[in-house]
């Protein structure tokens, strides 16, 4: 069975230090794809990034990173310099390749706080 | 990129009464479309997967008879909250995947919320 783990619920840390979340997923099949998104207080879900299972380079955008272990399960997630509108619900996503009536599969979010 | 559109952004109904939740892929054709119920303070749980001509596909726990989904064409999904209730209350999420693609991307909605009084 597929699993995503955040173990952190909530995280509140001050504007402008670095943060990271983690994220820890389960599965059997060697072709996957891991996901992160945002959610702010309006509801909508953003997408962040997509990564497959075959490519464990890191990725840098801006002021976000995400390091991909698969020896680790493991697809972290990294604000640079927080602000304050990076205060939202963020979650990790897992889905496997190919199959179409697969599904995506949410962890149960980390609520980020960033404090002016 | 994608973009998926949600009727209405939210609704207050009495108890009882039915609603009609609609998702559409603007300038896609989306094969695939699922159906999210997401809790305050809690993650998305997949209730349904409609695919376009077909019944839909309901996750265990989803009664079919309250939660209709219908999906008739391949931009349009519509989830009908039947004789609503007030542990009904939600906030809805649909999501659209790419036709002829691997389901590596799916696309939200900004979701509905329903609040059953």
């Amino acid at each position: 069975a597929q699993k995503v783990t955040q173990a952190q619920t909530e995280i509140s840390v001050v504007e402008k230090e670095d943060v990271t979340l983690d994220c820890v997923y389960e599965t059997r099949d060697t072709t996957y794809y891991l996901f992160w998104y945002k959610q702010p207080p309006s509801g909508e879900l953003v997408f962040l990034i997509r990564r497959n299972s075959f490519d464990e380079q890191n990725e840098i955008s801006g002021r976000y990173s995400w390091n991909f272990q698969k020896s680790t399960s493991s697809f972290n997630f990294t604000i640079t310099a927080s602000q304050v509108v990076d205060s939202a619900v963020y979650f990790c996503a897992l889905s496997l390749w190919g199959n179409r009536d697969d599904k995506i599969i949410f962890g149960k979010g980390t609520r980020l706080h960033i404090l002016p | 990129g994608a973009v998926v559109s949600q009727h209405p952004s939210w609704v207050i109904c009495k108890s009882g009464t039915s609603v009609k939740i609609e998702c559409r892929s603007l300038d896609f054709q989306a094969t695939t479309m699922f159906w999210y119920r997401q809790f305050p303070k809690q993650s998305l749980m997949l209730m349904a997967t409609s695919n376009e001509g077909s019944k839909a596909t309901y996750e265990q726990g989803v009664e079919k008879d309250k939660f209709l989904i219908n999906h008739a064409s391949l931009t349009l999904s519509t989830l009908t909250v039947t004789s609503a209730h007030p542990e009904d209350s939600s906030f809805y999420i649909c999501s659209a995947a790419l036709r002829d693609r691997p389901l590596d991307t799916q696309y939200f909605g900004p979701g509905t919320r329903l609040t059953v009084l």
